[in-house]
């Protein structure tokens, strides 16, 4: 299993309130990503990144924004979180894009915006 | 709009019989399709894929069909076992694209 760490993996906030989830992987893939999970949604792609200071906005990406400092850290931050914004956030990493290969999954951080 | 399509949300089959998960796509450039399996309160794990240049991949008890006429992908799991009870995400991309694209999810429950 690809070493796919996120943080916090629940977390109730505000809204109107900044927000930042973390994923960490220790994988060494070049590419990651940010998905959000809902009900008759499946799973959303909100930005991704293709290598350090790389990324590029998904199909969701109002709301949120994405920075990656190093290859193992892909930040998502909500800079004023809304209650449309609670959901089930998903990263995930690859080695080669859509040219084939997989995607592996960390185990979700549950947002809660009240 | 979905670019991928899942039109069924829920399954539930015999254990023993055979599961059919079915799946559409609408983009043409797609050429890799993947299926990933999902417990609750985990992230998805990966199940099996298919390049745009074969109709059949098999791994154990699932197989995946691709029709790339009618842009349709199907995964069978025979047998059907009570463990396989869980939510199934088909997804695709281009070779040519960095995304992954899935669609909203089977959730498939498998009576002992």
């Amino acid at each position: 299993d690809a070493g796919i760490t996120q943080s916090p993996r629940h977390k109730v906030t505000e809204t109107g309130t900044p927000v930042t989830l973390r994923c960490h992987q220790t994988e060494n893939h070049r590419y990651m990503y940010w998905y959000r999970q809902d009900p008759g949604h499946g799973l959303r792609l909100i930005h991704y990144s293709y290598g350090v200071k790389d990324t590029d906005k998904g199909e969701v990406s109002d709301g949120y924004s994405v920075s990656r400092s190093k290859t193992e850290d892909f930040l998502l931050t909500l800079e004023s979180a809304t209650s449309s914004q609670t959901s089930v956030y998903f990263c995930a990493t690859g080695t080669s894009g859509g040219a084939g290969g997989e995607l592996f999954f960390g185990e979700g951080s549950r947002l809660t915006v009240l | 709009d979905q670019q991928v399509k899942q039109n069924s949300p829920s399954l539930s089959v015999q254990e023993g019989r055979i599961s059919i998960l079915n799946c559409d796509y609408t983009n043409s450039m797609f050429d890799y399709f993947l299926w990933y399996k999902k417990y609750p309160a985990e992230g998805p794990t990966f199940l099996i894929s298919i390049s745009s240049i074969k109709d059949k991949n098999e791994d154990g008890r699932f197989t995946v069909f691709l029709n790339k006429s009618a842009k349709h992908l199907s995964l069978h799991i025979v047998p059907s076992q009570p463990g396989d009870s869980a939510v199934y995400f088909c997804a695709a991309s281009a070779h040519d694209g960095n995304q992954f694209y899935f669609g909203t999810g089977t959730s498939l429950t498998v009576i002992p």
